[in-house]
């Protein structure tokens, strides 16, 4: 029982690459989401997903897109990375309900040069 | 605007000695609050939450915390700190989704 696996651990790219940060949970909560982490700005919210089909903006979601074929998995794209966008990426799973602890990734540490 | 606040950024105490951290929330409704606790490169972990009932809710690791409604408060408070709860802490709000504070982070003295 995995939990919460994002994949990879650390990526650098270039100005303009584009890449996939993974998430996958065997959990087989409902609600998926991404957060952005940089120093005294605490996490911030992404993109969210209450189910597969279903996906919806947070606070910072320009310069990301998300989809959510399956229950599992939460992949976070960037399709043309800038430097702003560096920063520890987390994704986060919670079951049905407002009121439900959400579980955490070990985070992706992004770094954009 | 929606938001949860919390006012320190950092804050030191001795070992031993007791410890407040506070969060603020503005929402049209009441919220359902949590406390997490991040650990130096590590993913968050559930301290403790409120969405219902008695307005002292206990937690793991000897934490608690207090909802105050007129105040909209939920600040955690733990009576005697360990060397090892040197951590970064964050209060969250769930109301159609989760967000979260900028975090405090504790620093413990020996």
């Amino acid at each position: 029982n995995a939990g919460v696996t994002q994949t990879p651990k650390f990526q650098v790219l270039k100005t303009g690459q584009s890449m996939t940060l993974q998430c996958a949970q065997d959990m087989n909560h409902e609600y998926m989401s991404w957060y952005r982490q940089d120093p005294g700005m605490g996490l911030r919210l992404i993109h969210y997903s209450v189910g597969a089909g279903i996906t919806d903006q947070g606070e910072v979601p320009n310069g990301y897109n998300v989809s959510r074929s399956t229950t599992e998995d939460f992949p976070l794209r960037l399709l043309s990375a800038a430097p702003s966008q560096t920063s520890v990426y987390f994704c986060a799973t919670r079951s049905q309900g407002l009121n439900t602890e959400a579980f955490f990734g070990q985070g992706t540490r992004l770094t954009v040069v | 605007a929606q938001s949860v606040t919390q006012p320190d950024i950092h804050i030191t105490v001795s070992e031993g000695a007791s410890l407040e951290l506070r969060c603020n929330y503005s929402y049209g409704a009441t919220p359902y609050l949590f406390w997490y606790v991040q650990s130096p490169g590590q993913g968050l972990q559930l301290l403790l939450k409120y969405f219902s009932g008695d307005t002292l809710v206990q937690g793991i690791k000897g934490f608690e915390a207090e909802f105050k409604r007129s105040q909209s408060s939920f600040n955690l408070r733990k009576p005697s700190v360990h060397w090892s709860d040197a951590a970064e802490y964050f209060c969250a709000v769930a109301l159609n989704d989760m967000r979260f504070g900028a975090g405090t982070r504790l620093t413990v003295k020996p």
